[in-house]
């Protein structure tokens, strides 16, 4: 089945090391997401891919940074983890065209905890 | 700073019943708007997408979209056990950007 798929489902990373979560998807869609969310939050956008074209959010910390090979991987690289940045992280794509222009396809999730 | 709000909730509707969630948003140039489902420890999943003013249906679902007033809501007919979920709105900015409210918790009592 086409999906979203993100590694790993849980991650543990210290204080201070940096980590990298991944992203791959088979729908062949040109936009993906990285969305942080905290417990009984709306998931906060970081970042998003229109094919190469990187759009980066004005309150996105420099500690956060991405990467896209290409279409169907995406990574999201946490240079230097705080405690505050413990998570859910959300990758998700969509299409560009068509009906449903716009509506996201998430990725189950990858937990991080930073101790 | 675009926003999108909504009553946290919870929202407690018996078994049957319609629940109506509802959301405002900021952006006047907003032109896309979706619900999404998330259950506990889960990642949202889409319901609906709306574009136009009106309503628009799907099954037991119904949005309801009003560009004057900046309001989009969901209804919920016949609700289930199995609806109980936070609701998520989403507002498309631009761009293919997608700004979502906090979510109001539904809860469907058997």
């Amino acid at each position: 089945d086409a999906m979203v798929i993100q590694n790993p489902r849980y991650q543990v990373t210290q204080f201070g090391k940096p980590v990298t979560l991944s992203c791959s998807q088979t729908l062949n869609h040109n936009v993906m997401y990285w969305y942080q969310q905290k417990s009984s939050q709306a998931p906060k956008l970081l970042f998003h891919y229109y094919d190469k074209d990187f759009n980066n959010e004005a309150d996105t910390p420099d500690n956060f940074q991405s990467r896209r090979p290409n279409t169907s991987f995406c990574f999201l690289d946490i240079r230097s983890p705080g405690l505050g940045d413990a998570a859910m992280y959300l990758c998700a794509t969509s299409r560009d065209v068509g009906q449903g222009l716009g509506s996201a396809f998430f990725g189950q999730g990858t937990r991080l905890t930073v101790v | 700073q675009k926003e999108v709000e909504q009553n946290s909730g919870p929202l407690s509707v018996p078994e049957g019943a319609i629940a109506s969630l509802n959301c405002t948003y900021s952006d006047r140039g907003s032109q896309s708007f979706f619900w999404y489902r998330q259950y506990s420890g889960k990642s949202p999943e889409l319901i609906m997408f709306i574009y136009s003013n009106g309503d628009k249906e799907d099954g037991r679902f119904t949005a309801q979209l009003n560009k004057a007033s900046q309001y989009v809501s969901l209804l919920i007919r016949d609700s289930q056990p199995s609806d109980s979920a936070t609701y998520l709105c989403a507002v498309g900015t631009g761009g293919f950007k997608t700004i979502f409210g906090a979510g109001t918790r539904l809860f469907v009592k058997a």
